[in-house]
């Protein structure tokens, strides 16, 4: 079992380039969240999904897209970078079963927007 | 909105006792957990709880109190890989709503 992996682990975009951050998990998991964290914050959620080909809006989903078209996958796009997407950006899955079932971390992307 | 607040930095010392506080004020509430994370690191999963009272796991404890929205996490003999962020999440609403994180609390675990 690998987990949530997510790539690549670090990228540096230039201002108005796309890119797709990945992530795939392999434990069967329906719930996937993605979230980015800045420096002193918390984990901002961006877009989750509950299953396949089902996917919602979370606090900060202005300037990305996402798609979930298998269970174990559920790409970030960025299409046009911007500086303020500068972050280290989590990928988590969790099982459907139960309220208290805790999500599963990815080790991250650090993307840097110059 | 949602809020939860939790002090920015801690520092303790090796061996000691350490209670990292949380209070939130959500719309809803459907549990409480705590992750550990490690600078650099994905967050990893300590503890959850949804009823009033004390969980303990090991050296790591953790309360909640739904009248006062408050929960804290208890750590005893403290060690120097106890220097993390810990990070306090609320599931405001039923079972498949995504945890809404606090700001996390830095750790120093000083000899």
């Amino acid at each position: 079992n690998a987990g949530v992996t997510q790539t690549p682990k670090f990228r540096i975009l230039k201002i108005g380039q796309s890119m797709t951050l990945q992530c795939t998990q392999d434990m069967n998991h329906n719930y996937m969240y993605w979230y980015r964290q800045d420096p002193g914050m918390g984990l901002k959620l961006i877009y989750y999904s509950v299953g396949a080909g089902i996917t919602d809006k979370g606090e900060v989903p202005n300037g990305y897209n996402v798609s979930r078209s298998t269970t174990e996958d559920f790409p970030l796009r960025l299409e046009l970078a911007a500086p303020s997407q500068t972050s280290v950006y989590f990928c988590a899955s969790r099982p459907q079963t139960g309220g208290n079932t805790e999500a599963f971390f990815g080790q991250g992307t650090r993307l840097t927007v110059v | 909105g949602q809020n939860i607040d939790q002090p920015t930095e801690m520092t303790a010392t090796e061996g000691a006792i350490v209670q990292i506080n949380c209070t939130y004020q959500t719309s809803g509430f459907n549990g409480l957990f705590w992750y550990q994370q490690h600078a650099g690191e994905a967050p990893t999963f300590l503890s959850y709880n949804v009823l009033d009272g004390l969980e303990e796991k090991g050296r790591f404890s953790s309360f909640l109190s739904r009248s006062k929205g408050y929960s804290y996490l208890l750590l005893k003999e403290l060690q120097m890989k106890d220097s993390a962020s810990y990070l306090c999440a609320v599931r405001v609403l039923s079972g498949n709503t995504p945890l809404v994180f606090g700001k996390g609390t830095r750790l120093s675990v000083i000899a």
